[in-house]
């Protein structure tokens, strides 16, 4: 089945700019969103399509897909953005829903 | 607030069975798809199964396929996830999900609920 592939963790100072990637097959070729789980909470859906956003979401966060890694871009970095990141995907071939293996973001 | 509510977990031994229910709160989630998708202690999130809006199609991941069965009752506006021949692996808080798209696929998951644990162990 599909596989996609996150690092572990980001660090990021506040103001500054969080970069988190998830890589898989010409993941280019597919429709990638992103969801942020704060502790103890339930995720929440932050950028779908690639590269679209909720209408709650800030501007802050945006998305781009190409080749074979998906980017997840979080600009000036708040305190309240400490969360996990997970990216995700239905595989056509298998009829499955794949989930990353998630990104820590710690905020220094 | 339109939220989606699961009930039905617990405490298990290995080999027994659960029955999981999700009801939409202030939604008629019946033109909807809905997931289950759980996520052990301190683990990522993992797709459980999927059923389509008229209840026809269903999905599940590997790891559970055969032993969970994913059901809608329309009527109830209720969707729900029969779990049998449990293991310890299954321990999981298991959210109910829903599929953004009144009456077609998006292949994303807008609206989830909070969350109900099952634990499994002897």
């Amino acid at each position: 089945s599909y596989v996609l592939t996150q690092p572990p963790s980001v660090s990021v100072a506040p103001g500054q700019t969080a970069t988190i990637t998830c890589g898989g097959n010409n993941i280019g070729s597919q429709s990638v969103h992103w969801y942020q789980q704060r502790p103890g909470q339930a995720p929440v859906l932050v950028v779908y399509d690639d590269t679209d956003r909720p209408s709650d979401i800030p501007e802050r966060f945006s998305g781009f897909n190409f080749g074979n890694t998906a980017t997840l871009t979080i600009s000036r970095v708040e305190a309240g953005d400490e969360a996990d990141y997970y990216c995700q995907l239905w595989d056509g071939d298998s009829d499955h829903y794949v989930f990353g293996s998630g990104t820590t973001v710690t905020v220094l | 607030e339109v939220q989606l509510v699961e009930s039905g977990g617990g405490f298990l031994q290995p080999g027994g069975s659960l029955r999981l229910s999700c009801t939409a709160s202030k939604l008629n989630f019946s033109n909807y798809w809905v997931h289950w998708v759980r996520q052990g202690p301190g683990k990522g999130l993992v797709w459980v199964s999927r059923i389509t809006s008229d209840g026809r199609s269903t999905s599940y991941a590997d790891s559970v396929k055969g032993r969970f069965t994913i059901s809608r009752d329309k009527a109830k506006n209720t969707v729900y996830l029969q779990m049998n021949s449990l293991r310890v692996e299954d321990t999981a808080v298991y959210y109910c999900v829903r599929e953004g798209g009144d009456g077609y696929p998006t292949w994303y998951f807008d609206l989830w609920g909070r969350g109900t644990l099952v634990t499994v162990s002897s």
